[in-house]
């Protein structure tokens, strides 16, 4: 049982559907993070939360909107999406963002955008 | 941008083999991570490394942190089925969350 909780695993949308990626984490972290993962290609970061401040925004399309209501809970928002940003979505958390404290990743929303 | 270079990008083994793996990067790290990600999931973290020149163990999993702090490997000894996967290096500079890089990833299969 992973201590980051991603809902749902799966979604397929159209490009004018509003969804929602949920992420829950349970390990107490101050720190959480969404990444996107495309086949053949690093890991790119989207956006990154500390104590609920979101503190990097890697130059993410406007098409994609986080939310990080406390530090135990981040979402994603999607509206108009193209289908390109088919991918899987990672959410992670960590202790402190001012240390080195490895990453912890939940399971990962499966996007495919018809 | 700081860049890893992951070797092999995938390799096909006999079970009970050993394998290597390695990442090199021209930038230099203070931490270097391993994860494995299994179809479907999300990845795990196998071994952290902070220290230049460290070797750390994991069971039959063996990772090390070069001592210019450019590169690392991942040694996995005995090989198993259920080592199949695809296995990703970081590397993570001062100033936490916002400088880790990842490589492309190891694609590893293992035939029983």
């Amino acid at each position: 049982e992973t201590g980051v909780t991603q809902t749902p695993r799966h979604l397929v949308m159209g490009m004018t559907n509003k969804k929602s990626l949920k992420c829950e984490q349970h390990l107490g972290h101050n720190a959480m993070y969404w990444y996107k993962q495309s086949a053949k290609k690093p890991l790119e970061l989207m956006f990154v939360y500390n104590f609920k401040e979101q503190t990097e925004n890697n130059s993410v399309p406007s098409r994609f909107s986080p939310e990080c209501p406390n530090s135990s809970h981040l979402f994603l928002h999607l509206h108009t999406l193209q289908p390109e940003d088919s991918a899987l979505y990672l959410c992670a958390s960590s202790q402190d963002e001012a240390r080195e404290s490895p990453l912890h990743f939940g399971n990962g929303t499966r996007l495919t955008v018809t | 941008g700081q860049q890893l270079n992951q070797s092999p990008q995938s390799m096909f083994i006999q079970e009970g083999e050993d394998v290597s793996m390695n990442c090199t990067s021209s930038s230099i790290f203070n931490t270097w991570l391993w994860y494995k990600q299994d179809p479907g999931e999300g990845p795990v973290l196998l071994i952290a490394l902070y220290k230049a020149g460290e070797l750390t163990s994991n069971g039959r999993l063996t990772a090390q942190f070069g001592i210019t702090r450019k590169d690392s490997f991942l040694n996995i000894s005995a090989s198993i089925p259920s080592d199949v996967g695809i296995y990703f290096c970081a590397g993570q500079s001062s100033g936490g969350y916002q400088k880790v890089t990842f490589g492309t990833g190891t694609k590893l299969q293992v035939i029983p």
